[in-house]
């Protein structure tokens, strides 16, 4: 069956320094990949998202890029703040199909 | 907009009250979805309506009763509810089977 899988948190930084968090996957065919965030309290928010092989999603200064060839779609960011401590989960999406298949999640926590 | 409203924000019942959990979206989508979230996992679908009809039911206890009265609302109606399903309650929206899924903030719901 389907699976993503994430590194395993807790993730801890200083502010300002580069963020990556690994994903993988294993699915057929071609599914849409997509990376949520869920912040302390609150529900899931989409982050952002790639729907075919070499796509790159962006959003607030986050990146990942659909990699086929490694069945990967790694999220980054350049320099993280404070308020980037969440939980973040990697999540696939078959075609033609509801369910989103998800990551275990990975919580960043950015300190000062 | 991309928004999805959950109602109430949070839920305190007994084993044997009937509640129920509300969802609104006013973006037009056709997909509404009902995930259920314990501490430090990922979501797991419960249900999901397409086009106002139940089409995934991913073996939910019957104490768990879904509703779409419309193409905007979709409720969850809950009765004789076990302390372990004590949990975050969320509800997403999508154009379709194969678009990203919008989230709500969730209902907290503590069963005693």
């Amino acid at each position: 069956g389907d699976s993503v899988t994430q590194m395993e948190g807790p993730v801890t930084l200083s502010e300002e320094a580069f963020l990556t968090i690994n994903c993988t996957y294993t699915a057929t065919g071609y599914p849409s990949l997509f990376w949520y965030v869920q912040y302390p309290g609150e529900g899931l928010q989409l982050l952002l998202k790639a729907t075919k092989a070499d796509d790159k999603g962006s959003n607030k200064g986050f990146e990942a890029t659909y990699r086929k060839e490694t069945t990967s779609f790694h999220l980054e960011k350049g320099s993280v703040q404070v308020s980037d401590s969440a939980v973040y989960f990697c999540a696939l999406l078959k075609a033609a199909g509801n369910k989103l298949t998800f990551g275990g999640g990975t919580r960043v926590l950015v300190k000062p | 907009d991309t928004e999805v409203t959950q109602t109430p924000k949070h839920l305190v019942m007994g084993m044997t009250n009937k509640k129920s959990l509300k969802c609104e979206q006013h973006m037009g989508h056709r997909a509404m979805y009902w995930y259920k979230q314990k501490a430090k996992k990922p979501p797991e679908l419960m249900f999901v309506y397409s086009y106002e009809k139940l089409s995934i039911n991913e073996s939910v206890p019957s104490r768990f009763s879904p509703e779409c009265p419309n193409s905007s609302l979709l409720n969850l109606h809950l009765h004789a509810l076990q302390p372990e399903d004590s949990a975050l309650y969320l509800c997403a929206s999508s154009h379709g089977r194969d678009y990203e899924q919008y989230f709500g903030p969730g209902t907290r719901l503590t069963v005693t």
